[in-house]
C-alpha cells in the first residue's frame, strides 16, 4: 500500500509569489491535515480538510489557503510569500471511520523563500 | 501554543541504554501520540495510548501515561544509533487535530 505522497520535494520561491503543494493521501483516507514545521517553532497545525470541505483551521493569516478534491487529494496554497514561510510543510492523512486517531505523514516539501 | 512540551530538549546517550523522555501536556485528551521524525523528514507514528490506558508496550517502546498529573512518557530500551531521531509526543483532542509538542532530540553515539 503506498504511503502519503506529497510534491514537490523541494520548492524555491522569492517573496511575494505564490506557492502551491500537493498532497495525495494513503488510498481509503479521506482526510487531509497539513502543518508547517518552521525552524524554532515546532509543529504547527494549519488546516484540515475532510471529505472535500475544511474542518480546521489553525492560526494562520488567509494568504495560507487549500482545497481538497473529490479523489481526496489536497493542495496548499501560500499567497504573498513572505521569508517566515521557509518551513517545511507537512501533510498528513487518516481515515475518520476507524477506531484510532493515528495520522500517517507524507515526507513533506520544504519551501525556502528567498 | 503548543499542547505538548517534551523534556529534555535533547538527549545523548550511549549505544545500548535506555532513553526516556517526557512530555507534559494542558488540557483533556481522547489519546496522546509519539511520533519520530528523521532529520528533516516527515513523521512516522510509533505508539498510541488512550486516555483509559496508563501503560503501552510496542517492542523496545513502552509508553505511560498519567492523565492525572497530564504526562506521559516515552522509554526506548537498549537504543541504537539507528534511534537517532527527533521524537514528539501530540495530543488529540475532541476536533481530531493533532497539537504537538516542540519534541526531543535524541543522540545515540555508538
Amino acid at each position: 500500500e503506498a504511503g502519503v505522497t506529497q510534491s514537490p520535494t523541494h520548492l524555491i520561491k522569492t517573496r511575494g509569489q505564490q506557492a502551491t503543494l500537493r498532497c495525495s493521501p494513503i488510498s481509503g483516507h479521506t482526510s487531509v491535515y497539513w502543518y508547517q514545521q518552521a525552524l524554532g517553532l515546532g509543529l504547527q497545525f494549519l488546516l484540515w480538510y475532510d471529505e472535500g470541505e475544511e474542518r480546521n483551521r489553525g492560526n494562520f493569516p488567509p494568504r495560507f489557503s487549500g482545497r481538497q478534491f473529490p479523489n481526496y487529494s489536497s493542495e496548499l496554497n501560500v499567497n504573498a510569500l513572505e521569508l517566515e514561510d521557509s518551513a517545511l510543510y507537512l501533510c498528513a492523512s487518516t481515515s475518520l471511520w476507524t477506531s484510532t486517531d493515528t495520522q500517517y505523514f507524507g515526507p513533506g516539501t520544504r519551501l525556502t523563500v528567498l | 501554543s503548543q499542547q505538548g512540551e517534551e523534556d529534555p530538549q535533547a538527549l545523548s546517550i550511549q549505544e545500548g541504554e535506555n532513553a526516556t523522555m517526557n512530555c507534559s501536556y494542558k488540557t483533556s485528551i481522547n489519546n496522546l501520540q509519539w511520533y519520530r521524525q528523521n532529520s528533516g523528514r516527515g513523521l512516522v507514528h510509533l505508539i498510541l495510548i488512550r486516555s483509559n490506558e496508563r501503560e503501552k508496550h510496542s517492542g523496545r517502546l513502552r509508553v505511560t501515561l498519567d492523565t492525572s498529573k497530564k504526562s506521559s512518557s516515552l522509554l526506548i530500551t537498549a537504543s541504537r544509533a539507528a534511534d537517532t531521531a527527533s521524537y514528539f509526543c501530540a495530543t488529540v483532542g475532541s476536533n481530531y487535530k493533532l497539537t504537538f509538542g516542540k519534541g526531543t532530540l535524541l543522540t545515540v553515539n555508538p
